[in-house]
């Protein structure tokens, strides 16, 4: 089975506007990370929550997680065109700092429209 | 300066050639993956390695195998290529022994087989 599946699979909004964009995994995790990546470009990490965090923000951005529901959401808010990309949750395997690579989702493909 | 570097950045080849792609990262870290992204954009761990341990994602082929001159490198050399491989690949680093560590990707390899 596959480890952190975003909905929806594509969000197209109007600049300004926020967007939310979720996350669903289904074994225990110490942390969820969250990646943009611009067409033709790798991977960036845009920010990380813990297990015992329930939100975090940076800059436009605003996780949360809910362990419960093995859950998280991303909002952007007051889009811009700039932030056009496909977005991806990942989670470890691992518990600790070893070398053990991310599990991703399928992503989310966000087009904000100028 | 690139922080993840790969070369080739475009690598078209025929069914049954044998081909390598390689990785230089400049950050210090002691840990280097490969992902292939199929054409949904789906990202898969390969493998992830340190100079303590390699782990292999037991789906990966052993037509691929990682070959790691010094800590600040990870080719992947690829045999018999096959249809199938083609791909984009990344490869990342991060920093071991802290859980939760970002890491950092290159632009990618895109594969073609002809």
């Amino acid at each position: 089975s596959q480890q952190g599946e975003e909905d929806p699979q594509a969000l197209s909004i109007q600049e300004g506007e926020n967007a939310t964009m979720n996350c669903s995994y289904k074994t225990s995790i110490n942390n969820l990370q969250w990646y943009r990546q611009n067409s033709g470009r790798g991977l960036v990490h845009l920010i990380l929550i813990r297990s015992n965090e329930r939100e975090k923000h940076s800059g436009r951005l605003r996780v949360t997680l809910d362990t419960s529901k093995k859950s998280s959401s991303l909002l952007i808010t007051a889009s811009r065109a700039a932030d056009t990309a496909s977005y991806f949750c990942a989670t470890r395997k691992g518990s600790g700092g070893g070398a053990d690579g991310l599990t991703f989702g399928k992503g989310t493909h966000l087009i904000i429209q100028p | 300066d690139t922080a993840v570097s790969q070369t080739p950045k475009y690598l078209v080849t025929q069914m049954g050639n044998d081909k390598s792609i390689k990785c230089e990262q400049n950050l210090g870290h002691d840990t280097m993956y490969w992902y292939k992204q199929d054409s949904k954009k789906f990202l898969k761990i390969m493998f992830s390695y340190n100079n303590k341990e390699l782990i292999i994602n037991e789906t990966v082929p052993n037509r691929f195998s990682p070959k790691s001159p010094d800590k600040a490198h990870l080719n992947l050399h690829i045999n018999s290529l096959e249809l199938g491989d083609s791909a984009v690949y990344f490869c990342a680093s991060s920093q071991s022994g802290v859980a939760g560590q970002p890491q950092h990707f290159g632009d990618g390899t895109r594969l073609s087989i002809l």
